[in-house]
């Protein structure tokens, strides 16, 4: 089976950068996502990582460590509208289309 | 481009009735995913379609919960008999082909069972 951890809850400053970390166990495994999800809202896709290394759009950042089964988003410049659930999620069986999602990661942004 | 449509978005209904949602996929899009998700269990995978075939129903929880896609452009879910532990929201997603393209996630169906 899959399994995954990271944390909670986290907390930061608007302007600050946050880093959300993620650790897996699976396996036939295909790659890492990042989903953000405002309340009430709907997941939507923010990052994929298929092969080690860092992955850059605009203010986030996806890191994946495939020998550590490990990954963390990294979001720079934070915005009060980052503030939302943010949820990594492993892909395996079906050629990769399996996503199995870890609990989340509350992102509050202060001022 | 309209996204995955879902509907309705929300549903309260009594212990026992059937439930029926329902799911309109991007076109052209040929993955079809049903996901709950609840506070305790978070987000889970119930099945998920490849061109209108069902590939991996592991995640239905009982005989209770059925899924069809009878064509490309339509999906439902249904719950006979519904429980009040069925409550939760309901996401329908779809995605292009296979690998590192992403779901496309529906507004979701808030259930809601008395």
């Amino acid at each position: 089976g899959q399994s995954l951890e990271q944390p909670s809850e986290v907390t930061a400053v608007e302007g600050a950068i946050v880093q959300i970390n993620c650790t897996y166990q699976t396996s036939g495994f295909y790659g890492l996502s990042w989903y953000q999800q405002h309340d009430g809202g709907a997941p939507t896709f923010l990052s994929y990582n298929a092969l080690d290394g860092l992955e850059e759009t605009g203010r986030f950042s996806s890191f994946l460590s495939r020998s550590d089964s490990y990954g963390y988003l990294l979001l720079q410049e934070l915005q009060m509208k980052d503030s939302a659930s943010y949820f990594c999620a492993v892909s395996s069986g079906g050629g990769g289309n399996k996503l199995t999602f870890g609990t989340g990661t509350q992102l509050k942004v202060e001022l | 481009d309209a996204g995955v449509i879902q509907s309705p978005r929300h549903e309260v209904t009594e212990m026992g009735q059937e439930v029926t949602l329902r799911c309109k996929p991007i076109s052209g899009h040929d993955y079809l995913f049903w996901y709950r998700q609840t506070m305790m269990r978070g987000l889970e995978l119930l099945i998920y379609f490849n061109n209108n075939v069902p590939i991996d129903d592991s995640g239905m929880p009982e005989d209770r919960f059925s899924a069809k896609m009878p064509n490309a452009s339509f999906s439902t879910l249904k719950i006979q008999p519904s429980e009040p532990r069925d409550s939760a929201v309901y996401f329908c997603a779809t995605k292009r082909g296979v690998g590192r393209q992403p779901q496309h996630f529906g507004d979701g169906t808030r259930l809601s069972i008395l």
